[in-house]
């Protein structure tokens, strides 16, 4: 099984402010790595696909990169409805895994 | 636009057999990977097992001596199969479209999910 591995696990920070959270596959992945958004009760929201593509809908703020082993995604500018916990996944071979996820919370 | 929603027990018996279904509605079932994933409260997510529109199925090896996942391509619904389940088992469990192709595979829709948990 391919893992991969968030971090930080959690990180605080402020409206506005630029976040990064990283994503580490146990092999290469090429670009077949996703982003989802949960917030407290509610269900997983696609926002990237193949490391860099956003989903229809999902705001600009939002970036993904990386290729291979190491993918990011970058919140340009944290907004209130942006504090959830942030999941990578990768989509390159079965089983299908998921980071541990990333808990952003407001500062 | 294409909607999912589990639907099954909340509540299983140790020993016993998990069984939900996804209907998916607003679109077809064919041409596309449908997949289950769970959550233990608190925890992170787990990809579970898809079947393709053509009964074609993938599972995760954790749990596939006990998974079963099926379609019914008539009924727009796919289902999940989970056998001598234990506390462990407990989670929310979301079904989801899965891309394929130049989108990569990603689970662009999911279910409301729904809460099952095994207890006597």
């Amino acid at each position: 099984d391919i893992q991969m591995t968030q971090s930080p696990s959690s990180l605080s920070a402020s409206v506005g402010d630029r976040v990064t959270i990283t994503c580490r596959a146990s092999q290469s992945i090429r670009s077949y790595v996703n982003w989802y958004q949960q917030k407290p009760g509610k269900v997983p929201k696609l926002l990237i696909y193949i490391a860099s593509t956003l989903q229809t809908g999902v705001p600009s703020r939002f970036t993904g990169s990386g290729s291979g082993t190491d993918f990011t995604l970058t919140i340009s500018s944290l907004q209130p409805e942006d504090f959830a916990t942030y999941y990578c996944q990768q989509s390159y071979s079965t089983p299908r895994t998921f980071g541990q996820g990333t808990k952003v919370e407001i500062k | 636009q294409v909607q999912l929603q589990e639907s099954g027990p909340g509540l299983v018996k140790p020993s016993e057999t998990l069984a939900l279904t996804c209907t998916v509605s607003g679109g077809s079932i064919d041409a596309y990977y449908w997949s289950w994933i769970r959550q233990p409260p608190g925890k992170g997510l787990e990809w579970v097992g898809y079947v393709y529109h053509s009964g074609i199925t993938n599972y995760n090896p954790s749990l596939q001596s006990r998974l079963t996942i099926s379609v019914d391509t008539s009924k727009n619904q796919f289902s999940l199969k989970l056998s001598s389940v234990t506390a462990a088992d407990t989670a929310f469990y979301y079904c989801a479209r899965q891309t394929y192709g130049a989108n990569g595979g990603a689970f662009d829709i999911w279910g409301q999910g729904t809460m099952v948990t095994v207890s006597s």
